[in-house]
């Protein structure tokens, strides 16, 4: 089993749709969560953090359930500069700098 | 710009060559990391510094790879006699220490990479 898990894509939407996007990690000390955000051939970029009591920032919000070790992103209202890869991000390890990447998760936002 | 910088961007290098990478992270971070990614995936990690003590390593790193943060500034990643498989991005980043009793920590920003090709 992958440390970290997330939905195969990619996902194709069209612009105003509202999409969803898991992720599962195997750690159950796992320490902090993170969804990061990757255009083509560019670096990954902080989208947001996930916290215990979940959080949203405008159209987005993502939710942590320690008990089933699972994270979300939910994006509502999609435009077309939502189109990328989505990376869930999880530490571990004493003092939580072990850093795991999912795969990402392709996003196509469509006209 | 104080974001992170990678240098150099891209590096075309024979099979069997010496290569090393340079990161400059946000100035105020003391924690550094190196990654490396292949097409199609995430970011996989290296190893970790905080200030210039090296914290971790990956099995990902043999002993060919080597990692130095002299001062706790800047970090060099050198690649010893590259193989074609070592053909790929890697990707450095930069964080803080997380507060005690802070509800999340250790957001990490990334330079733009350096993008190695082994012939």
């Amino acid at each position: 089993r992958k440390e970290v898990e997330q939905d195969p894509g990619p996902f194709n939407v069209p612009e105003g749709a509202t999409v969803a996007f898991n992720c599962t990690y195997s750690n159950s000390a796992s320490q902090s969560f993170f969804w990061y955000r990757q255009d083509c051939r560019k670096e990954p970029k902080l989208l947001m953090s996930v916290y215990s009591s979940g959080n949203e920032d405008g159209r987005f919000t993502a939710q942590l359930n320690r008990a089933s070790q699972y994270i979300s992103l939910l994006i509502r209202d999609s435009k077309l500069s939502d189109s990328a890869t989505y990376l869930c991000v999880v530490n571990e390890g004493t003092g939580g700098f072990k850093t795991i990447f999912g795969a990402g998760t392709r996003l196509f936002v469509k006209a | 710009d104080t974001g992170v910088s990678q240098d150099p961007r891209h590096k075309i290098t024979k099979r069997g060559q010496n290569v090393t990478f340079r990161c400059d992270p946000i100035s105020e971070h003391n924690r550094l990391y190196w990654y490396r990614q292949t097409l199609g995936q995430g970011p996989e990690f290296l190893t970790y510094f905080q200030n210039e003590a090296q914290l971790e390593k990956s099995r990902l790193l043999s002993d060919r790879f080597s990692a130095e943060r002299p001062k706790g500034s800047f970090s060099t990643l050198e690649i010893q006699r590259t193989e074609q498989g070592d053909s790929a991005m890697y990707l450095c980043a930069s964080s803080f220490t997380p507060r005690p009793n802070r509800q999340a920590g250790n957001e990490q920003y990334f330079g733009p990479g350096t993008r190695l090709t082994v012939t």
